[in-house]
This record gives structure tokens, sequence and C-alpha cells, in this order.
């Protein structure tokens, strides 16, 4: 079974600045998706960023991008320009590409992230 | 188009009693997920539901735990004789045929007491 490990439990970092989150999976799959959430107070889980493990170039959106090493079964997600509105917590999910239209996601236990202004 | 919608937001239920939560999906979505959130935790997959059809339930409780995703009307989960340890925010998320993301409601809260 597919797992994903967040091994910080809290971070911190100050407005405008840069911040890395990290996050590890474990998988013997070849073909994948992976994913950053943020879930903000209101509980909403709101998709920030998509890695599909094919591509080798790193997905990036806006202020938000990845650092996808397959090999190394690491995924992590940079912030930056750090803004208040970031602070939440985020997840890290794995989802197999397996099932056919399946949208089976596993996720990491997430990393609450703290912006001080 | 309107979002996933979960409902309700809020339930509190006392040991013993039934607890139904309720998913309607997007627009044009066959696929329904629900995940379970306790305090402090990330989601954990229960259920995979397409119209009429489970197709993946691994995850869900043996005992007390069913869903549904009828023909016609919401995606149901429902949780019977309810105790403690079932409080937790419960979320839904749906998909169309084929695509990457699924999109996520904004959960149900439920306190038993």
């Amino acid at each position: 079974a597919q797992t994903v490990t967040q091994s910080q439990p809290e971070m911190s970092v100050q407005e405008a600045e840069t911040v890395t989150l990290s996050c590890t999976y474990d998988t013997s799959e070849s073909d994948y998706y992976l994913f950053w959430y943020k879930q903000p107070p209101s509980r909403q889980m709101i998709l920030v960023i998509r890695q599909e493990a094919y591509k080798q170039q790193n997905a990036t959106e806006n202020r938000f991008s990845v650092n996808f090493q397959k090999a190394a079964k690491s995924f992590s997600l940079k912030i930056s320009d750090s803004q208040l509105g970031d602070a939440a917590m985020y997840f890290c999910a794995y989802r197999s590409d397996g099932i056919q239209g399946a949208q089976k996601l596993v996720f990491g236990q997430g990393t609450r992230l703290t912006i001080n202004p | 188009n309107a979002g996933v919608m979960q409902n309700p937001r809020h339930l509190v239920r006392r040991r013993g009693q039934e607890a139904r939560l309720r998913c309607s999906p997007m627009k044009g979505h066959s696929h329904v997920y629900w995940y379970r959130q306790l305090p402090e935790e990330g989601l954990k997959f229960m259920v995979y539901l397409q119209k009429e059809n489970i197709i993946d339930e691994s995850g869900m409780p043996k005992e007390r735990f069913s869903a549904e995703f009828p023909k016609e009307g919401p995606s149901i989960l429902r949780i019977q004789q309810v105790v403690r340890g079932d409080s937790a925010a419960y979320f839904c998320a749906s998909s169309p045929w084929g695509k990457t993301e699924a999109f996520f409601g904004q959960g149900t809260r439920l306190t038993v007491v």
C-alpha cells in the first residue's frame, strides 16, 4: 500500500519570504499523481498544485512550485513571497493511476503553516 | 456550476443515534468519494461510488457504516449507533470520468456527545 509522510508538523515563515514543505511517499508503481492541498480554517480542501509522475518538469502555479524527485520519492512544495492568506494546513497526497477514472487519494498528516507579519 | 455540496455542515448526535451525511456532487460528475478526517490528521479514504455502485469500500469500517449513491439524489454516508470515536470531519469529493482532479465539499463535522 502507498504511504505519504510529511515530517514537519508545523512550519512558520515571515511574510514575503520563501518556505519549503517536505513530503515523501512510498510506492512500487511507476505511474501516479501527486498533489498539494491547502486547508484553511474554513476546512475547504483547495487544490494548490498537481504533478504527473511521468513528467520530469516540475509543476508551477504562480508563487507555488514543487521539487519532484521521483527516484528519491520526494515531492516538496515551495511557496515564494509568502502572504498572510497562505496560512493553512497543507496536505501532500498521492493518487494511483491504476484504476481508470478513480480519484482515491492517500494523504499525509499535514503541515500547519503560519505566516508571521 | 455549483461546487460539491455537503449537508449539514455540523451535526451533533448522541451515542447510539444514527448520522446521515449528504453529498451532492458537481453537475456532470458521476464519481463520489468519502473521506474522514480525525482531529489533527490527514484525510483517510473511506469509499468510492459511482451511480448505484460501490466500486471500492476498502476504507470503510466493517460495521455500522454504509454508503450509497442512488440513481437520483445525493450520495449518503450513514453511520448507525454512533460512538464518540466517530467524531470527525467527513468530506465528500466528486469527479467526472477520466479527469485528474477531484473536487471537495466543505465537509460535515460530526460530533458525538
